[in-house]
């Protein structure tokens, strides 16, 4: 049972330098989103998706594109990576769809950790 | 809008120690409240939830009850082991298409 697999397990970035933070599963959800988490700070949404083709801005989406062409894959990209993103990423997934709330638990990667230097 | 409020770390205890940590909320509706552990290393994982008003949660010896008079949420454990030392999240959902957590409580466990 993979669930949620995020890759890379860590990565190191030059102030400038673009990536994708890959997330997949395997659990036929249509509820994806991607989390940023801060000491101090929590978890704060960045981007997600009630389903393939819809995606719509977390609470800190500035910085970072998001895509869903297929149920299983969400993948994050940063375009121009800044100190300011160094962070760990978690993606994370639920059996819920859109237009009623989210009231089904999330299941969540292992997440990523970045650093930008 | 809506939000989720959670005690402010670190708590150490000793080990057999009951635990307490404090969770309330503002939300329009009738969302449904969540408890998440994250182990050292891991991603977040579900501990307990509930989907009313009166329900209680309950998992690994640990119990929550949804208090809808006063807006809490409390996660409770009678008696604590080294293995639980973690960071537990309160979180409410249901309101609208994102789950709104709380800033997290870390707990250590001493032997």
């Amino acid at each position: 049972n993979a669930g949620v697999t995020q890759t890379p397990k860590f990565q190191v970035l030059k102030t400038g330098q673009s990536m994708t933070l890959q997330c997949a599963q395997d659990m036929n959800h249509e509820y994806m989103s991607w989390y940023r988490q801060d000491p101090g700070m929590g978890l704060r949404l960045i981007h997600y998706s009630v389903g393939a083709g819809i995606t719509d801005q977390g609470e800190v989406p500035n910085g970072y594109n998001v895509s869903r062409s297929t149920t299983e894959d969400f993948p994050l990209r940063l375009l121009s990576a800044a100190p300011s993103q160094t962070s760990v990423y978690f993606c994370a997934s639920s059996y819920d769809t859109g237009g009623r709330g989210l009231s089904s638990p999330l299941h969540f990667g292992n997440g990523t950790r970045l650093t930008v230097t | 809008g809506d939000s989720v409020t959670q005690m402010e770390g670190p708590v150490t205890l000793s080990e057999e120690a009951f635990l307490t940590i404090n969770c309330t909320y503002t939300a329009t509706g009738y969302p449904s409240l969540f408890w998440y552990v994250q182990y050292p290393g891991e991603g977040l994982q579900l501990l307990l939830k509930a989907t009313k008003a009166d329900d209680k949660g309950s998992n690994k010896g640990f119990e929550a009850t949804y208090r809808k008079e006063t807006t809490s949420f409390h996660l409770e454990k009678g008696s604590v082991q080294v293995s639980d030392s973690a960071v537990y999240f309160c979180a409410l959902g249901g309101g609208s298409e994102k789950l709104v957590f709380g800033k997290g409580t870390k707990l250590t466990v001493n032997p």
